[in-house]
Parts: structure tokens; sequence; C-alpha cells
């Protein structure tokens, strides 16, 4: 099974911008899209970003994905308080069928 | 708005069964192009996507569970269930259930959670 790794922590003062990382370890992903899910303090995870740059309906244009090669990533402009919260990358594993494999996760903190 | 409602019990002893059932409500658990997932989180392991299910009955499941976990919809109930059989510690964790849709390929709606720990 494939591991998305992402760092564990990252932070930023209201108004930055702030970029998350997310490293692909396998070339078993079963399609070239990677996702990204928010996740505030005791809620349930909230999608960001789907098929690498897109943004679902009510998301913001501060956030915007991006994909290249086995790395992608989530940059975050006009950093907010609101913000603050963990941020999770996904893919499916192997084929469309799954897994549907999680990263490691990184916490945005806002300074 | 789509709601999923997650519950069942919160502590199951080791090597018993975990149910929990998703109530949907404000859409039609039947419509084409959405699965039904059920997606776990804990401390040690992260989001851990246990499995999904579409209104036949047509199920995936994760590799590392599918032994020990069946996944049943009810569409005249308009929800779903989760089975996790042989449980030990490490099966405690928030379960999530979601809507899979295969017109993004991602969860975009989800439960709130339901904390299950496994303890006697």
């Amino acid at each position: 099974q494939s591991v998305l790794t992402q760092p564990p922590s990252a932070s930023g003062t209201p108004g930055q911008s702030v970029t998350i990382s997310c490293s692909v370890s396998s070339s078993n992903i079963g399609s070239d899209y990677v996702y990204w899910y928010q996740q505030l303090p005791g809620t349930a995870p909230k999608l960001l970003i789907f098929r690498n740059d897109q943004r679902p309906s009510g998301v913001p244009d501060r956030f915007s994905g991006s994909k290249s090669g086995t790395s992608a990533s989530l940059a975050i402009s006009g950093l907010r308080s609101e913000d603050e919260a963990d941020y999770y990358c996904a893919a499916w594993d192997d084929s469309l069928s799954g897994p549907y494999v999680f990263g490691t996760g990184t916490k945005i903190t806002v300074l | 708005q789509l709601q999923l409602q997650e519950s069942g019990p919160g502590l199951v002893k080791p090597s018993e069964t975990l149910s929990l059932t998703c109530a949907v409500s404000g859409g039609f658990i039947g419509s084409s192009s959405y699965y039904w997932a059920w997606i776990r989180q804990s401390p040690g392991r992260g989001l851990e996507w246990i499995g999904s299910i579409y209104y036949s009955g047509s199920t995936f499941y994760n590799p590392s569970l599918k032994s020990r976990v069946t996944i049943l919809v009810d569409t005249s109930k308009n929800q779903f269930s989760l089975k996790l059989r042989s449980v030990i510690a490490a099966d405690t964790a928030v379960y999530f259930c979601a809507r899979d849709t295969r017109i993004l390929y991602a969860f975009d709606y989800w439960g709130q959670g339901t904390l299950a720990t496994v303890s006697s």
C-alpha cells in the first residue's frame, strides 16, 4: 500500500502564504489525482481540493492545489485564524476501487 | 442538505463485534454515482478508509481490514452499516460515515463521527 507523507506541522502569521507538501512513496497510485481535506478541531474532515487542483463549491480560492510527478502541494494564501486545522492529502491506491489512502496529516498553526 | 449520522455502542469488548449504523437524510441512498463509506481515525493510525458500498450491495474493502469487515446497505431505511469482527484495542477510533462520490472520486459529505472504544 502506498504511503503519502506530509510534514507534521507548518505555521504562518495572518495574511501570509503557507504551502504543504505531500510525497507519494509508491508508483501504484491508481490515478493521477490527489485530494486534500481540511479537519477543523473536533469536526469531521471536509473536502477541500479534488483532482489535484479543483475546488468544490464554497471553498475559497485562497486554497489551491497542484501536483507534479509523485509530489503534490496545497497552498493557502492570505492565511486566516480560521485556517488553523489539520490538512490531509489522499489518493486512490492501486486502482479506483481502493484502497483509498490518506496522508499523515499536517497541522497548520496561525501565529 | 445531505446529512449523515452515525450511531452505535461506544464501548465494545475485545474479540467481539463492533456494529455501527449510518442514517442518511436529505437524500436517497439509492442515487446513482454515489457509494457510501466508512472511515476511521485514531491517533496511532491516522485516517483510514475501511470500505465503501453501492446501493446494490456491491462493496469494496481496504485489504488490511477485509477479513474482519462487512458493510451492508438498507435502502428501505436509507441507511448503511458497518460490522467489524474480532476487535482489538487498536480498533479504538472515531468512526465516520461519508458519501463516496464517483463523480469526484472523493468523500464530499461526512457524518460527525462516533467514538468506539475497545476495552474489557
